[in-house]
């Protein structure tokens, strides 16, 4: 299975400021994936970011909310901008290995006062 | 424990009886679907997948039901386990690898 990592873990916010969210995964992938998971709510696709080419934004998501990056094959960074409370979620950083099994890293919650 | 599926449809099941988890999806289109599990404070984890060319697929303990006709899949968990409490999503793929999912069920499993 792959693994995923993700930075940190865990933060809580003041509103107005931004928090950049790591990820890694332990093999080259060429699409990483990041969701939102509101409290009590299912995941919801922000975009995909490709190694080279800026992210594809979901309906609802814009880039300069959430600016991503993908330095590498192996490396994302999703960036919340000017947080409000509504963007208290855990956020999810996911590839696939090869193209059968999508895997998860274990979240990073956000909360924001 | 962290707030998954505190909002989420809830089956509470006796330890060692089967469990039915059901789903249904919203693209004609999908033609992979998978079941996750999601326990508190964990990223989703992947249980059983399932493509449109089938209509059961069965692993250890578990089996998936897919019905194209009115896009409904089902997730069947046998001898339910107290380490089977957890939310189970549905999630469905159009043949890219972008995943859509569906509304989670958390499943309590009691002693």
């Amino acid at each position: 299975s792959a693994v995923i990592s993700q930075k940190p873990s865990r933060d809580i916010c003041q509103r107005g400021t931004s928090l950049t969210i790591q990820c890694q995964v332990d093999s080259q992938v060429t699409m990483m994936f990041w969701y939102r998971q509101q409290p009590g709510q299912s995941l919801t696709l922000i975009a995909t970011a490709n190694q080279g080419s800026e992210a594809t934004y979901e309906s609802g998501f814009v880039i300069d909310k959430f600016p991503i990056s993908r330095p590498n094959l192996t490396f994302s960074t999703l960036t919340v901008s000017n947080m409000s409370p509504e963007d208290s979620s855990i956020y999810l950083c996911s590839s696939w290995r090869g193209t059968d099994t999508q895997y998860f890293g274990p979240g990073t919650r956000l909360t924001v006062l | 424990g962290e707030s998954v599926g505190l909002h989420l449809p809830t089956l509470s099941v006796q330890e060692g009886d089967n469990s039915i988890i059901n789903c249904a999806y919203s693209n004609s289109a999908s033609d992979y679907f998978i079941w996750y599990k999601q326990e508190s404070g964990k990223g989703p984890q992947f249980i059983i997948d399932i493509r449109s060319n089938m209509d059961k697929r069965q692993g250890q303990r578990v089996t998936v039901l897919l019905n194209k006709t009115v896009k409904h899949l089902s997730l069947q968990i046998a001898a339910t386990q107290p380490g089977d409490s957890a939310v189970y999503f549905c999630a469905e793929n159009t043949g890219g690898f972008k995943t859509i999912f569906g509304a989670g069920t958390r499943l309590f499993v009691k002693a």
